[in-house]
């Protein structure tokens, strides 16, 4: 059974970086298709990006493109998401999430809580 | 992009009450379409995929019918636990959208 475990929150002031990681187990990192999604405080929630099985590649939200990256260290199962340039408005609780076959997210880790504040 | 608006944006209802929630897309979606139930501090779990697949382990009150742009969940009998908020995402093309979520609350 996967589990998805999150790296702790993280406090950032305005134009600087976060890098949060997402850590599998019960599968390795090759076999399932990662995503980021987060969701602002009493907001819903926002895809950001992840891996389309279909072209092999990472794909992001538009409104991200220039300041995400995700990445993956498959010698330790961890999927990374960085976003940079961090504003007030990037205050979130960010969540990394498996697509299935069926493309539903299944899996979720518990959030991390990323607060952007001068 | 795939504009996704649920309604209603929030329901009062009481135990065992039957819930419907809507979810329309601003395009065809096909059967590309999951609900989501988040509980507060909590992440989203999933419910119903493929418009009307029941995830495991979700209990067969929950249901998803619709095809194309319109969808439902319905909930047949409400329980205490699923006082929550609900989400509907499609899953068609990228990038995904979520609907805004329908709240249910406690009457």
């Amino acid at each position: 059974q996967v589990q998805l475990v999150q790296s702790g929150a993280e406090v950032k002031k305005p134009g600087a970086s976060v890098k949060v990681s997402c850590k599998v187990s019960g599968y390795t990192l090759t076999e399932l298709s990662m995503h980021w999604v987060r969701q602002a405080p009493g907001k819903g929630l926002e895809w950001m990006g992840g891996f389309d099985p279909e072209d092999g590649e990472t794909i992001y939200a538009q409104k991200f493109q220039g300041r995400v990256t995700m990445t993956e260290d498959t010698s330790t199962d961890t999927a990374y998401m960085e976003l940079s340039s961090l504003r007030s408005e990037d205050t979130a609780v960010y969540y990394c999430a498996t697509m299935s076959g069926t493309d539903a997210f299944d899996i979720w880790g518990q959030g991390t809580m990323v607060t952007v504040s001068s | 992009d795939i504009q996704m608006t649920q309604s209603p944006s929030s329901v009062s209802a009481s135990v065992g009450d039957r819930v419907t929630i809507t979810c329309r897309a601003s395009q065809g979606i096909s059967s590309w379409l999951a609900w989501y139930q988040q509980k507060p501090g909590k992440a989203p779990k999933l419910l119903i995929y493929a418009a009307s697949s029941l995830q495991s382990g979700v209990p067969s009150r929950f249901s998803g019918s619709g095809s194309g742009t319109d969808f439902t969940l319905t909930i047949s009998s409400l329980q205490p636990e699923d006082f929550a908020t609900y989400y509907c995402q499609q899953a068609n093309s990228f990038p995904r959208t979520f609907g805004g979520g329908t709240k249910v609350e406690i009457k």
